[in-house]
């Protein structure tokens, strides 16, 4: 069964350093989203991403964040410079369809767990 | 920004007994998905209902949107120890891309 790979599985930074989180969503989807959760919290919605370019995002997508699609394949969340506030568990999701059509539920990676000291 | 309401966080019961999640929301929802998280893993998702009052089932879970379109709620019956886990209700709003989670009701089955 197809599914959505994310690396690294646990990612430790010092406060102020560049990491790249990785996702190969589902070969046929052409949503793709970022989510992060805290531990023991609630999922946040940082961005969606369609037809490569953000189609929307959060407040807690700020300047310090971005996303790329480099080829055909990869998803990447970029934090510029990590604070210690960014320690959390970040999830990649992709669906075929986006809202309001069929097939748009969001399939979920197993997630990188982000460290900031 | 707009908010969905999940209660209650926690939710302790006997392997057997019945589990109960409820969303609410402020504003008519378009839609709302339910989504299972274990511990120490990824959310999946179980189900998206769209209808006024419509509900659906899946073996011992069943899920209902309310009349309004304000409320839903996940109902599961006999629990078993593979239920575990958190349930998230997550909802479309104000867009087609961005969807809004509740907190999530965490099902401990005592020992």
């Amino acid at each position: 069964e197809p599914e959505v790979t994310q690396t690294p599985s646990h990612q430790v930074t010092q406060m102020g350093q560049e990491v790249i989180l990785r996702c190969v969503p589902i070969s046929n989807h052409l949503y793709f989203y970022w989510y992060r959760q805290i531990l023991g919290q609630k999922v946040e919605f940082l961005v969606s991403f369609y037809n490569n370019e953000i189609s929307e995002k959060s407040e807690i997508f700020d300047d310090q964040f971005s996303v790329e699609r480099p080829d055909g394949s990869n998803f990447t969340l970029k934090i510029r410079s990590t604070k210690l506030e960014d320690s959390a568990m970040y999830f990649c999701a992709s669906s075929e369809r986006g809202w309001g059509l069929a097939y748009n539920e969001q399939f979920f990676g197993p997630g990188t767990r982000l460290t900031v000291l | 920004g707009q908010q969905v309401m999940q209660i209650p966080q926690y939710q302790h019961v006997q392997e057997g007994e019945d589990f109960t999640t409820y969303c609410n929301s402020s504003t008519t929802l378009s839609n709302i998905q339910w989504y299972k998280q274990r511990p120490g893993g990824h959310p999946v998702f179980l189900i998206q209902l769209v209808k006024s009052g419509e509900v659906k089932k899946q073996k011992r879970l069943t899920f209902q949107f309310g009349e309004a379109k304000k409320n839903s709620s996940l109902h599961i019956t006999a629990t078993q120890t593979t239920d575990v886990g958190t349930y998230f209700c997550a909802v479309y709003m104000d867009s087609n891309y961005q969807l809004i989670w509740g907190a999530g009701t965490k099902l401990i089955i005592k020992p």
